[in-house]
């Protein structure tokens, strides 16, 4: 039981390349989200979606675009990186909106140059 | 302000201390509170859940919710250096929205055997 798995561990762009961040869960969870950690900050959300065809933004949406592809993938894309996205980026999923028992994925590192 | 204030640390105790982990918080709606433990590279795994007031006791681990004061307390008995991790705590209003969990930035805890 793999959990939540993201790809790629680790990622350096240039500003202005995009790319895409993957997600996958096999526990079936319906919901699933992507949040940013950055020292000081702690962990703030960028997109959710609460069941399969559904996403909303979070706390820090902007430069940001999520798709949820099916109820085990939900990608997140930066469409023009840029050295404000330098973070470690972590996906979860829980059984449901509401469920307060998330579970992440192991992270992405990206470095924007 | 921020919503959730956490000591950054880092902490470093010797082996079976006594640990005290703190949270304030600014909204007095919270209901549901987290601790969060995340080791090195990885990603936050959820450790104790409480909700509302009171004591909650999980083996070595005891959390601690005093609404009046909004603050919260981990304790963590004798102490082992696998207990070195970085510690979250999370609060949420709303228990049919999980996309409103607001996280701590996070304190970083050593155990030195």
């Amino acid at each position: 039981n793999a959990g939540v798995t993201q790809t790629p561990k680790f990622q350096v762009l240039k500003t202005g390349q995009s790319m895409t961040l993957q997600c996958a869960q096999d526990m079936n969870h319906n919901s699933m989200y992507w949040y940013r950690q950055d020292p000081g900050m702690g962990l703030r959300l960028i997109y959710y979606s609460a069941s399969e065809g559904t996403t909303d933004k979070g706390e820090v949406p902007n430069g940001y675009n999520v798709s949820r592809l099916n109820k085990r993938e939900f990608s997140l894309r930066l469409e023009s990186a840029a050295p404000s996205q330098t973070s470690v980026y972590f996906c979860a999923s829980s059984v449901k909106q509401g469920n307060t028992e998330a579970f992440f994925g192991q992270g992405t590192r990206l470095t924007v140059v | 302000q921020k919503e959730v204030e956490q000591d950054p640390g880092p902490l470093s105790v010797p082996e079976g201390a006594i640990v005290s982990l703190n949270c304030t918080y600014s909204n007095s709606a919270f209901q549901y509170f987290m601790w969060y433990r995340q080791y090195s590279r990885k990603g936050p795994e959820l450790l104790m859940y409480t909700y509302s007031s009171g004591n909650k006791e999980d083996g070595r681990f005891t959390a601690q919710v005093d609404k009046s004061s909004k603050y919260i307390s981990l304790f963590i008995r004798d102490s082992q250096p696998s207990d070195s991790a970085t510690y979250l705590c999370a609060m949420s209003a709303e228990y049919s929205s999980a996309s409103k969990i607001i996280f701590g930035s996070g304190t970083r805890l050593s155990i030195r055997p």
